[in-house]
């Protein structure tokens, strides 16, 4: 079974400044696919970015961008320039492609981002 | 477009009782699923259904939880004789699912916040 572990419950950074979330996963899959959501107090769940796993490139989204070790099981998440809109909370996410094309998301625990102004 | 819609928004309910949970998905979709967000945690699968094949079930909680759903239209959960454990923020996913490719985004609605006095 797949597991994905977020080690950090709560970070707290100023707005302007970088800041990286964790996650590492477990699975003995080789093709797979790895999200961040941000969910606002609206509890609405925002995709944010998302990485393929057969693919060696680190994804990019304007401020957000992940640093993607396959060998190491991690997926972190860097916001730069982080904003006021940036509190949430931030979790990871894993999916196990299906040849029928509709999967189910293993989530981490969730990290509590607050940005100060 | 409209997007995924879920109803009630809050349900607040008497240990022992059954409550029913609506999501109505963005129109189209062919796959369907449910989450469960107990508080402070992530996400958890619940169940979920594509086109007509058979639901996958493997994340229901007990044999109080069902869920149906209307050819690829509405669904609904189904929680008997609550308990207080059951309180938690109740998810609804849709997306495309087709085999022509390994991933199709999934939409969230904004949740229904069940609570068991």
């Amino acid at each position: 079974a797949q597991t994905v572990t977020q080690s950090q419950p709560e970070m707290s950074v100023q707005e302007a400044e970088t800041v990286t979330l964790s996650c590492t996963y477990d699975t003995s899959e080789n093709n797979y696919y790895l999200f961040w959501y941000k969910q606002p107090p609206s509890r609405q769940m925002i995709l944010v970015i998302r990485q393929e796993a057969y693919k060696q490139q680190n994804a990019t989204e304007n401020r957000f961008s992940v640093n993607f070790q396959k060998a190491a099981k991690s997926f972190s998440l860097k916001i730069s320039d982080s904003q006021l809109g940036d509190t949430a909370m931030y979790f990871c996410a894993f999916i196990r492609p299906n040849i029928q094309g509709a999967q189910k998301l293993v989530f981490g625990q969730g990290t509590r981002l607050t940005i100060n102004p | 477009g409209a997007g995924v819609s879920q109803s009630p928004s809050n349900k607040v309910t008497e240990k022992g009782k059954d409550v029913e949970l609506r999501c109505d998905p963005i129109s189209g979709h062919t796959a369907l699923y449910w989450y469960r967000q107990r508080l402070g945690q992530g996400l958890e699968f619940l169940i979920y259904f594509q086109g007509n094949s058979a639901p996958d079930k493997s994340g229901l909680p007990s044999d109080r939880f069902s869920a149906e759903r209307t050819g690829e239209s509405v669904s609904t959960l189904t929680i008997q004789r609550t308990q207080q454990e059951d309180s938690a923020v109740y998810l609804c996913a849709s997306s495309i699912a087709h085999s022509d490719r390994a991933f199709y985004e999934q939409y969230f609605g904004p949740g229904t916040r069940l609570t068991v006095t």
